[in-house]
């Protein structure tokens, strides 16, 4: 079946401590993206790529990073930089940036 | 930087009323409309899109959205809700400017009494 992937469901982090969320698609699109989803707040995005091996900020991209060494894979990490990483992290895909977007099931990260 | 506003953050129903949900977007220009459901437990899915053409479109399961461009709004409607209708509803915009993602609204949690 094609979709998204995105692993763990669950993730628990200390204080202090990177974590890297992971994100696979096998739609063959060329856009990726990452989303975190809180209360009241709908979706941000955190960050976004186009093409392989290229991407951009979005609007809270601090304490966060990400790579696209392959057209399937976009993982993110949350560093520990990230003052408030308790969310829930959407990752997306679009043949082109400027198409509907399908979402992966998401991954609810927790830090204790 | 292009903003959504959905105003009705929670919206509470009886079977068979009808629906009518806000949306509200600051660009000026050339732009792409969405609207996306998060039913309880399951992936953020698409209800319907506008991109060109009639400003009324048709989405999945009875919704329907008008593109008013004068008032830079989307508004989402159904005639007739059902209890499975219960989910939250979140507008998003792609502008035609260089940054290629889509602006989401704050979303509105709409509960449907059986």
């Amino acid at each position: 079946d094609g979709g998204i992937t995105q692993s763990p469901k669950y993730l628990f982090r200390k204080e202090g401590q990177n974590v890297t969320l992971s994100c696979e698609q096998n739609l063959n699109h060329d856009a990726m993206y990452w989303y975190r989803q809180d209360p009241g707040q709908g979706l941000r995005l955190i960050y976004y790529s186009q093409i392989v091996n290229d991407f951009q900020k979005g609007d809270i991209a601090e304490g966060y990073s990400v790579s696209r060494e392959k057209k399937e894979s976009f993982p993110l990490t949350v560093t520990s930089a990230q003052k408030n990483p308790t969310a829930f992290y959407l990752c997306a895909s679009s043949i082109q940036g400027w198409n509907e977007q399908f979402f992966g099931p998401g991954t609810r990260l927790t830090v204790l | 930087a292009q903003s959504v506003s959905q105003h009705n953050h929670h919206v509470i129903l009886s079977e068979a009323a009808s629906l009518e949900l806000g949306c509200n977007y600051s660009y000026g220009g050339t732009v792409n409309l969405f609207w996306y459901v998060q039913y309880p437990g399951q992936h953020l899915q698409l209800l319907l899109k506008y991109f060109s053409g009639d400003p009324l479109v048709k989405g999945i399961k009875g919704f329907e959205a008008e593109f008013i461009k004068s008032k830079f709004s989307f508004n989402l409607r159904k005639p007739s809700v059902q209890w499975s209708d219960t989910a939250e509803y979140f507008c998003a915009v792609n502008a035609g400017t260089g940054r290629r993602a889509l602006t989401f609204g704050s979303g509105t949690r709409l509960q449907v009494q059986p």
